[in-house]
């Protein structure tokens, strides 16, 4: 597609669920990122993917995220067990490559939120 | 060491001024700078970015000066408008650090 797709734009979820996010990269970008954006506030690192390299999965705030990738495609950002703490935007952005100096797009988000 | 601090956290300026954010950094190994602009409801859009090797850059109404010394950084908007009224993050990368690392965000209001 023309940009980042993510899917879906506004979740409203029970406290103890688990929910999946879903994001499509621009075709023929190689890198993924995952970011959590909480209401008013930065961008917070979460994973990343290049190629069939091993993801950075160094910024995961806890067990309950998991991400998972196929090939250079979609990707799918996991909550399991979901906490209210876990309500902000999950925004998922790609580049051509990783490494700096490459511009990086994101898409609109996921608007979560758990009750 | 991978932090990047940004202020002020908010702005209000009126239509015409010059508002000017500012960000600092620790990890030297740091060596590209970008912008992001960010509208309710929208993802962040990179706006400008700079490199150690310049002092500044420009485009259009946007000007990033960098301060290599100092590990500083900021983004000036030229004759601003209301239609600049956004969140603007700084980022960096470089090194081993192969995401951007974000700044806490500027709230700017250009009144009209």
């Amino acid at each position: 597609g023309a940009g980042v797709s993510q899917s879906p734009s506004n979740k409203v979820t029970e406290k103890g669920k688990d929910v999946e996010l879903r994001c499509d990269p621009i075709s023929g970008h190689t890198a993924l990122y995952w970011y959590r954006q909480r209401l008013g506030q930065g961008l917070e690192f979460l994973i990343y993917f290049q190629g069939n390299s091993a993801p950075d999965k160094s910024g995961l705030p806890s067990d309950r995220f998991s991400a998972e990738r196929t090939g250079e495609s979609v990707s799918t950002l996991t909550i399991q067990r979901t906490q209210q703490e876990d309500s902000a935007v999950y925004l998922c952005a790609s580049s051509l490559v990783t490494g700096t100096g490459n511009t990086i797009y994101f898409g609109e988000g996921s608007w979560l939120t758990v009750v | 060491q991978q932090q990047v601090k940004q202020s002020p956290q908010s702005l209000i300026v009126q239509k015409g001024g010059i508002p000017i954010i500012n960000c600092a950094y620790e990890n030297t190994a740091f060596d590209y700078f970008p912008w992001y602009q960010q509208f309710p409801g929208k993802g962040p859009a990179l706006l400008i970015a700079i490199r150690p090797d310049v002092s500044e850059k420009k485009e259009g109404r946007f000007t990033i000066s960098f301060n290599k010394s100092a590990k500083q950084f900021s983004l000036h908007i030229m004759d601003s408008q209301p239609g600049d009224s956004a969140t603007y993050f700084c980022a960096a990368n470089g090194g081993s650090a192969r995401q951007l690392t974000f700044g806490s965000g500027t709230q700017l209001t250009v009144l009209p």
